[in-house]
């Protein structure tokens, strides 16, 4: 199993340009997640979703956008991109039970310019 | 009020000294604990999970959950320099449509010394 893949590893954006950043799990787990780290701090959830088709916001969704069609799949979009979007960004996912182990991704490297 | 706490350090402590890391939180209700290890520049990994009150033991690291004060700690014995890490203190709450959503503290800097 890959577990938890994540592309692009690094990325700079200008602002007000556009991108997606993909993520997918090959271990059937129905929860994912979408967090941004930023330099020094702990993880802010930005997304996640219980299942296809079935999405929610966390903390920080402001400026950014998910879909989930496929268990497999939980791309974030970011619109328009801001200086202020100049994070890390990490997905996870689990199997969601009572007890969620979640398992992260490498983690693609935004700067934004 | 932030929801977990963790003093970010940095914290410095001898090699194969006990290494004692804290966290608070203040959701009353959450039942899931867990400690997540995460070397510069790589992705957090879960090392440790408690889910009631008292000690869990996994090798040289030990979990302590105490509920009534809102506590949990992980402390690391006979540290090593491979231990030298940021130590992210995660604690569950439910969220919309039952899902279990994790809230993590600021993190813990925590360097051993040779």
């Amino acid at each position: 199993n890959a577990g938890v893949t994540q592309t692009p590893k690094f990325r700079i954006l200008k602002i007000g340009q556009s991108m997606t950043l993909q993520c997918t799990q090959d271990m059937n787990h129905n929860y994912m997640y979408w967090y941004r780290q930023d330099p020094g701090m702990g993880l802010k959830l930005i997304y996640y979703s219980v299942g296809a088709g079935i999405t929610d916001k966390g903390e920080v969704p402001n400026g950014y956008n998910v879909s989930r069609s496929t268990t497999e799949d939980f791309p974030l979009r970011l619109e328009l991109a801001a200086p202020s979007q100049t994070s890390v960004y990490f997905c996870a996912s689990s199997y969601g039970t009572s007890a969620p182990k979640q398992f992260f991704g490498p983690g693609t490297r935004l700067t934004v310019l | 009020q932030k929801e977990v706490e963790q003093n970010s350090g940095p914290l410095s402590v001898p090699e194969g000294a006990i290494a004692s890391l804290n966290c608070t939180y203040s959701d009353r209700v959450s039942q899931s604990f867990f400690w997540y290890r995460q070397y510069s520049g790589k992705s957090p990994e879960l090392i440790m999970s408690i889910y009631s009150n008292g000690d869990k033991e996994d090798g040289r690291f030990t979990a302590q959950l105490n509920k009534a004060s809102q506590y949990v700690s992980l402390l690391i014995r006979d540290s090593q320099p491979s231990d030298s890490a940021t130590y992210l203190c995660a604690v569950n709450i439910l969220g919309g449509q039952g899902a279990q959503k994790l809230v993590f503290g600021q993190g813990t800097r925590l360097t051993i010394n040779p």
